[in-house]
């Protein structure tokens, strides 16, 4: 089945540092991929998306572009701030009406100024 | 729109009482998910409904779990009886095309 694999955390960084949290993925056909966020004490939130092959995903600052070729989509940001600690998570859809998101086991980041 | 509403936001109980916990969709949204969350498994699927269908339940973890779907407003995650290893956070998620989800802010459920 369809599956998600991101980086193990945490991810521990420095105010401005460059972030770079892996996720490669599994399925049988062509996926829409998803970066969610989540803040201390509250629900996932969409981040940024991708919903065909090279499209490119950005938001606050991040980016994740869709690679097919290497089945990833890694996110990315150049300069992060002690805001962003968060735990992010990779994630998936088939695109069929009524499928579920599958999402990775999530990262968590933790930025220190 | 007020979003997902989830309730309780926090809930304890004691080993073997029921629970029930509520979400309350976006209005429109067509499908609805129930996850649960804790540090040992990460984001877990329970169940989703497709058009208050139960679509896929090969996530909850037993007999104890139950959910309904009503109507396309309304759901419920049920426990009976609850145990402590049943702590965790529950989330639920309205999606109304085949990608975006919207979470609810979650509960808190603590079995003692």
């Amino acid at each position: 089945g369809d599956s998600v694999t991101q980086m193990e955390g945490p991810v521990t960084l420095s105010e401005e540092a460059f972030l770079t949290i892996n996720c490669t993925y599994t399925a049988t056909g062509y996926p829409s991929l998803f970066w969610y966020v989540q803040y201390p004490g509250e629900g996932l939130q969409l981040l940024l998306k991708a919903t065909k092959a090279d499209d490119k995903g950005s938001n606050k600052g991040f980016e994740a572009t869709y690679r097919k070729e290497t089945t990833s989509f890694h996110l990315e940001k150049g300069s992060v701030q002690v805001s962003d600690s968060a735990v992010y998570f990779c994630a998936l859809s088939d695109r069929k009406a009524g499928t579920a998101l599958i999402f990775g086991k999530g990262t968590t980041l933790s930025v220190s100024s | 729109d007020a979003g997902v509403i989830q309730s309780p936001r926090h809930e304890v109980t004691e080993m073997g009482q029921e629970v029930t916990l509520r979400c309350k969709p976006i209005s429109g949204h067509n499908s609805l998910f129930w996850y649960r969350q804790t540090m040992m498994r990460g984001l877990e699927l329970l169940i989703y409904f497709n058009n208050n269908v139960p679509i896929d339940d090969s996530g909850m973890p037993e007999d104890r779990f139950s959910a309904k779907m009503p109507n396309a407003s309304f759901s419920t995650l049920k426990i009976q009886p609850s145990e402590p290893r049943d702590s965790a956070v529950y989330f639920c998620a309205s999606i109304i095309r085949e990608d975006e989800a919207f979470f609810g802010q979650g509960t808190r459920l603590t079995v003692v």
